[in-house]
Formats: C-alpha cells, structure tokens, sequence
C-alpha cells in the first residue's frame, strides 16, 4: 500500500530534550516536505526537499532542523524544542513533475511542556 | 507571496442538503493549481479535489465539484447530497506550478469546519 508513515503518533515532551520525528515514504516520491498545523493558522511549510541530500527552508523553520540521507526517509529534528513548538506535524511528499497531489501522513500530536 | 483565504470559519449543512465553501486567493502567477483537503477527526489529510488553473473546465469528482472564477480568484467547493461522513475541517490550497526545481509548497487557507446534521 502506498503511504506515508510518521513515528511517533502522539509525543510529550520536555523543554529542551532533543527529539526526532521520523517520516518514511515507500512511493519513490522526490518531493518530501514539513508542515505544522495550529488552530486558526492553517498548515505552514517548515522545511521540504527536492531530493536527496537538498533541503531548503520553508516559511518557519527556526528550532527546526531535516535531512535527507535517503530518498524515502526525511526526519524532523527538533534540537530544543520549547512550549511554542507544541503543534500537529505532518509530512508529506510527492513526485516532481505535474499536478501530483501530496500524500501526507497521519500526522504527529506534540506536546512541550 | 501567495494568500489564500477561507471565510468561513464555520458552516453548516443538513443531511441530503448541498452546501457552498468559500476561497479565495491571490497570487501574481497566469499557471497554478488549487485544490480542496478534508481532515477528519482522525486528522489524515484527504485530498478531494483540484484544478489546473489553465483549465476553464471546473474540476467535478462524485458529489464535489469547484466553481473556479480566474478572474475573481475564487475557488469554492460545492458539496451536493451532503452525508454524516462529510464532517470535517476542510481545507483550501493553493501550489505554484513550479519548473527548474523550486519549492512545491502548498499554501493553506485556515479552514472551514463543516458540520452535517442528520
């Protein structure tokens, strides 16, 4: 089945202990992105990447760090989280070309406490 | 930069009944894509529909069809013989058509939480 996968589903954490989100994506996508999700905001792009080893930032990537070591897998990494990176992350990914639609996971609950 | 507006944060329809959510955009780009996302309660995002902007033919899938207004920048999403399974929080997107590698975002509107009520 073509998905894509995020672990952990449901996170509390501390201020300031590093964490990792992992995304996986088994559709050979290029594309593969981060989105956060807070009441009355919308979803907002944080970083995405074109390819392996390309990553750029998107609209507020500041606490947040991605790489892309391998085609399927894209972590988020959060070096420090605090309380105002308490959100719902998603990844998403898609192929380059045309109007392919982005799969997006389950989605990621964080809490910083 | 690219906006897109959702101005009904809330909305309302019986069961069987059509109901209208509302978009709109604004953008300096002739090409682009839109398309309308459904988030459940379990939170997976949906896509239910999209259109190329360069198409003049709305974009129509089942029960769910666009009205597409170019000039307007307008992209409503009509939902017709509204079913409990409907509800959801409902999200428009815009996305530049991109060409030499630049960033495939999608711009969100805020959304607009549908409820049926049976």
């Amino acid at each position: 089945e073509a998905q894509v996968t995020q672990n952990p589903r449901y996170l509390i954490t501390v201020t300031g202990k590093k964490l990792t989100v992992t995304c996986s994506q088994n559709m050979n996508h290029e594309y593969m992105s981060w989105y956060r999700q807070d009441p009355g905001l919308g979803l907002r792009q944080i970083y995405y990447s074109m390819n392996v080893e390309v990553t750029d930032k998107g609209d507020v990537p500041e606490g947040y760090k991605v790489s892309r070591k391998e085609k399927r897998n894209f972590p988020l990494i959060l070096e420090s989280p605090s309380p105002n990176q308490t959100s719902l992350y998603f990844c998403a990914s898609s192929r380059l070309a045309g109007v392919y639609e982005q799969f997006f996971g389950p989605g990621t609950r964080l809490t910083v406490l | 930069a690219q906006t897109v507006t959702q101005s009904q944060p809330e909305m309302s329809v019986q069961e069987a009944e059509t109901v209208t959510l509302s978009c709109t955009y604004d953008t300096s780009e002739s090409d682009y894509y839109l398309f309308w996302y459904k988030q459940p309660p379990s939170r997976q995002m949906i896509l239910v529909i999209r259109q190329e902007a360069y198409k003049q033919q709305n974009a129509t899938e089942n029960r769910f069809s666009v009205n597409f207004q170019k000039a307007a920048k307008s992209f409503s999403l009509k939902i017709s013989d509204s079913q409990l399974g409907d509800a959801a929080m409902y999200f428009c997107a815009y996305r530049e058509i991109n060409s030499g590698g630049s960033n495939y975002k999608l711009t969100f509107g805020k959304g607009t939480l549908l409820t049926v009520n049976p």
